[in-house]
């Protein structure tokens, strides 16, 4: 089974700097998918950013980037230029692909300081 | 805004009631996810449907079932219900295939079970 591990429950970083979390998973599949999505304190789960495992250029969208190193097995997203509204915790999400489901690490609370 | 509606926002019940958590897909997805997500299991894939059909179980309780109508919306339904129910419970939408497309999230449903 597919596992994902996000191991720093809480981070903080001051407002205009930058920070990265973290991601490590566990699949034997060769081909998946990754994904971060940002839950503010409305809880809504909103996407940030997706990685296909195929593909060697990592994906970046405005401030967010993630490093996709696939031998490591590891994910990590990288905020530049933290805004107040970036607040939220974030989770980090594997899935086989072909519309399967998705297994959810269990979060890093982000909080950016003014 | 994702375009995935869910009702109600907000639910609070009783130990022993059923309860039935409705979700409309974006348009043109066939596609519907339900995630529950609590405190002490953190984000959960419960079942999945696509275009009508079942296409995979998690772990769902046999207290909860759940079906997609042919105009693609889904219900899920929670019976007998427990204190451990109380949880946010998220339907995801994508438009399914053999590709993996994004799932994307509605607002979510807030049980309080009392």
């Amino acid at each position: 089974a597919q596992t994902v591990t996000q191991s720093q429950p809480e981070m903080s970083v001051q407002e205009a700097e930058t920070v990265t979390l973290s991601c490590t998973y566990d699949t034997s599949e060769n081909n998946y998918y990754l994904f971060w999505y940002k839950q503010p304190p409305s809880r809504q789960m909103i996407l940030v950013i997706r990685q296909e495992a195929y593909k060697q250029q990592n994906a970046t969208e405005n401030r967010f980037s993630v490093n996709f190193q696939k031998a490591a097995k590891s994910f990590s997203l990288k905020i530049s230029d933290s805004q107040l509204g970036d607040t939220a915790m974030y989770f980090c999400a594997f899935t086989k692909g072909g519309s399967e489901k998705l297994v959810f690490g269990k979060g890093t609370k982000l909080t950016v300081n003014p | 805004d994702s375009g995935v509606t869910q009702t109600p926002k907000h639910l609070i019940t009783a130990t022993g009631q059923r309860v039935t958590l409705r979700c409309s897909p974006r348009s043109g997805d066939l596609s519907v996810y339900w995630y529950q997500q609590s405190l002490d299991q953190g984000l959960q894939f419960l079942i999945q449907y696509y275009n009508g059909e079942e296409r995979a179980k998690g772990n769902i309780l046999e207290r909860f079932s759940a079906q997609q109508f042919p105009d693609l919306h889904s219900e899920l339904n929670l019976s007998s219900l427990e204190l451990g129910d109380s949880a946010l419970y998220f339907c995801a939408s994508s438009v399914g295939g053999q590709n993996q497309e994004t799932q994307y999230f509605g607002p979510g449903t807030r049980l309080l079970v009392l």
